[in-house]
């Protein structure tokens, strides 16, 4: 079955600091993998994906994920963290089949300190 | 805003009731999907609709039961509630089955239940 572990439900960085937040997959098939965000009192929206094609995925806001197949991994990062960052982040995989369920992580809660 | 619609935005209720909630895709998705988010659950899929008909299930009680009109809104019915069902229920919806993983998703409706 298909599964992600985020590692971290708090993350803390300084404006201006680099922004990692720690995702792994466990698939047996090859994976879908996203990330969304979660702004305070409001929906989850997509932040980006990775579907099989480049390894290295850009989404909104300046982030950036890379597909690491040798380390099961999908972590999120951003160079400069903006106070704007702080909210939830949930990485998710989905299964190619007929479900189509999207299993999401447990979530991150990214703080940035002025 | 995502263009998904949800409501009641807030319900207080009492144990033993029943509640429904109410979501309107995006115009033009096909598929609704239903999460529970929870301090100590997390984000749990619930169920999700394509065109009418159920097309996967998850983590959803036999109390609960939703369904998707022909008009494509959704409702989500929750019955003999009991406290621990007090949380935050999203519905998502998608052009097609969830192929591409890409949910555009509600703001939810935070249910309390007392």
């Amino acid at each position: 079955a298909q599964s992600v572990t985020q590692l971290g439900s708090h993350v803390s960085v300084s404006e201006g600091a680099l922004v990692l937040l720690r995702c792994n997959y466990s698939s047996s098939v090859p994976p879908y993998l996203f990330w969304y965000v979660q702004y305070p009192n409001q929906g989850l929206q997509l932040l980006l994906k990775y579907t099989s094609a480049a390894t290295l995925v850009k989404g909104i806001n300046g982030f950036e994920a890379e597909f690491k197949k040798s380390e099961t991994s999908f972590h999120l990062t951003k160079p400069s963290a903006h106070m704007s960052d702080a909210a939830e982040y949930f990485c998710a995989v989905t299964r190619m089949d007929s479900s189509y369920k999207l299993i999401f992580g447990s979530g991150t809660r990214l703080l940035v300190r002025p | 805003d995502s263009g998904v619609t949800q409501t009641p935005k807030h319900l207080i209720t009492a144990t033993g009731q029943r509640v429904t909630l109410r979501c309107s895709p995006r115009s033009g998705d096909l598929s609704v999907y239903w999460y529970q988010q929870s301090l100590d659950q997390g984000l749990q899929f619930l169920i999700q609709y394509y065109n009418g008909e159920e097309r996967a299930k998850g983590n959803i009680l036999e109390r609960f039961s939703a369904q998707q009109f022909p008009d494509l809104h959704s409702e989500l019915n929750l019955s003999s509630l009991e406290l621990g069902d007090s949380a935050l229920y999203f519905c998502a919806s998608s052009v097609g089955a969830g192929e591409n993983g890409e949910l555009f998703f509600g703001e939810g409706s935070r249910l309390t239940v007392l």
